[in-house]
């Protein structure tokens, strides 16, 4: 069993919907981390957190560390938010473990 | 412009041979990292380097080595021991190791003929 499990491996969407992309870890951790993959492959981070809730325009991460679980929202979700959604997890001298992503595929 | 540079985008060399991939940053930051992409799998840690002159292998840094020479330098080698070494091959840097966001560079892309 890998440590961090991301669900659901595919996502695809309309444009307008609402997206849950969710994350649970196994180990004891410092931070989590959602990231971004375009196509290309460049990645980008979106949040670091330890506890509770992180807003950036219509992107919302969530942590419940008693639940090791954590969740990414996109609201109002768009075609070029179409990427693979990456979450990893920060235990031991801030190394990261990382799930094997969520590809997100949102249509006009 | 700050960031991490990684050249070049695409790489191909012939089995046997050793190649080495760059990677740069003005950051300022201590920690640099070397990651590796398959498809369907979660990156893996090849090596990291937490300060000048120092590395520490990660979870699958055989056939690979490094060195760490410049603050600002992370250069990797992929070496013909190295059994499957076609893949995505990611930098990043953090100010420090611990508890701190990573910036990732834009990867080069290995295929070995």
């Amino acid at each position: 069993k890998n440590e961090v499990e991301q669900s659901p491996q595919n996502l695809t969407a309309q444009e307008g919907e609402f997206i849950t992309i969710n994350c649970s870890y196994s180990v004891g951790i410092s931070a989590l981390h959602w990231l971004q993959q375009h196509p290309g492959g460049g990645i980008v981070s979106l949040f670091m957190l330890s506890s509770g809730k992180k807003k950036h325009g219509r992107l919302i991460a969530t942590i419940n560390i008693q639940e090791k679980h954590s969740s990414l929202h996109i609201t109002a979700s768009h075609p070029r938010d179409s990427a693979v959604y990456i979450c990893a997890v920060s235990a031991s001298y801030g190394k990261l473990t990382f799930g094997q992503g969520t590809i997100l595929t949102v249509h006009p | 412009d700050g960031g991490i540079t990684q050249s070049p985008k695409y790489l191909f060399r012939k089995e046997g041979q050793n190649v080495t991939l760059s990677c740069e940053q003005n950051l300022n930051h201590d920690a640099m990292y070397w990651y590796r992409q398959d498809p369907g799998q979660g990156l893996r840690l090849i090596y990291y380097s937490q300060i000048v002159n120092d590395f520490q292998k990660g979870d699958i840094a055989e056939g690979y080595s490094v060195s760490r020479e410049k603050k600002e330098s992370f250069p990797l080698t992929v070496t013909s021991a190295q059994k499957n070494p076609t893949a995505f091959y990611l930098c990043a840097s953090s100010p420090r190791v611990v508890y701190n966001e990573q910036f990732f560079g834009p990867g080069t892309r290995l295929t070995v003929l």
